[in-house]
């Protein structure tokens, strides 16, 4: 089993919809979360931390629930900007990052 | 250009080649890490430094590679006798190392990548 498991997509959205992605991980001392965003070709650049609380940046909302060791990202009223592979992170106990395989996000038009 | 540089961008070598690759990190930032990309994959966690010290390497390195960070600043990862499954994308990344109460300072920076093809 994977360390960090997403769904690999495509989600294939209209401009405007709401999307939202999920991921699981597996090691439950797990401390920082967080979501990078690649586009194709490119590096991951970070597009959000995840906290407990919940945190929201813009149109971007992402969630944690450590008791079910899930973290999901909404994104609202989605651009044709937004089409991306988005990466789920965990961070393990020595800052090394352990990445899912990424979800593909494809917005139409 | 402050951010993380990597070169090459590309590479193509043939099979048993060796092949250097050079990281630059943020000039202010003492962790320094190189990952491992396929196609269709998130990237992999090969080995990182803490200033010069070499902390931790994966499973993934076998011996035929090396990395080193010699000054604590620029690192390098040498693949010997590449062979055609070494082919992917090296990412290196940098981060501030703080108290884990300052994620923001944790977070990692990675480079444009050097991207292997072995023929």
């Amino acid at each position: 089993r994977k360390e960090v498991e997403q769904d690999p997509g495509p989600f294939n959205v209209p401009e405007g919809a709401t999307v939202a992605f999920n991921c699981t991980y597996s090691n439950s001392a797990s401390q920082s979360f967080f979501w990078y965003r690649q586009d194709c070709r490119k590096e991951p650049k970070l597009l959000m931390s995840v906290y407990s609380s919940g945190n929201e940046d813009g149109r971007f909302t992402a969630q944690l629930n450590r008791a079910s060791q899930y973290i999901s990202l909404l994104i609202r009223d989605s651009k044709l900007s937004d089409s991306a592979t988005y990466l789920c992170v965990v961070m393990d106990s020595s800052y090394k990052l352990i990445f899912g395989s990424g979800t593909r996000l494809l917005v139409r038009p | 250009d402050t951010g993380v540089s990597q070169d090459p961008r590309h590479k193509i070598t043939k099979r048993g080649q060796n092949v250097t690759f050079r990281c630059d990190p943020i000039s202010e930032h003492n962790r320094l890490y190189w990952y491992r990309q396929t196609l269709g994959q998130g990237p992999e966690f090969l080995t990182y430094f803490q200033n010069e010290a070499q902390l931790e390497k994966s499973r993934l390195l076998s011996d035929r590679f090396s990395a080193e960070r010699p000054k604590g600043s620029f690192s390098t990862l040498e693949i010997q006798r590449t062979e055609q499954g070494d082919s992917a994308m090296y990412l290196c990344a940098s981060s501030l190392a703080r108290d884990r109460g300052q994620i923001a300072k944790n977070i990692q920076y990675f480079g444009a990548g050097t991207r292997l093809s072995v023929l």
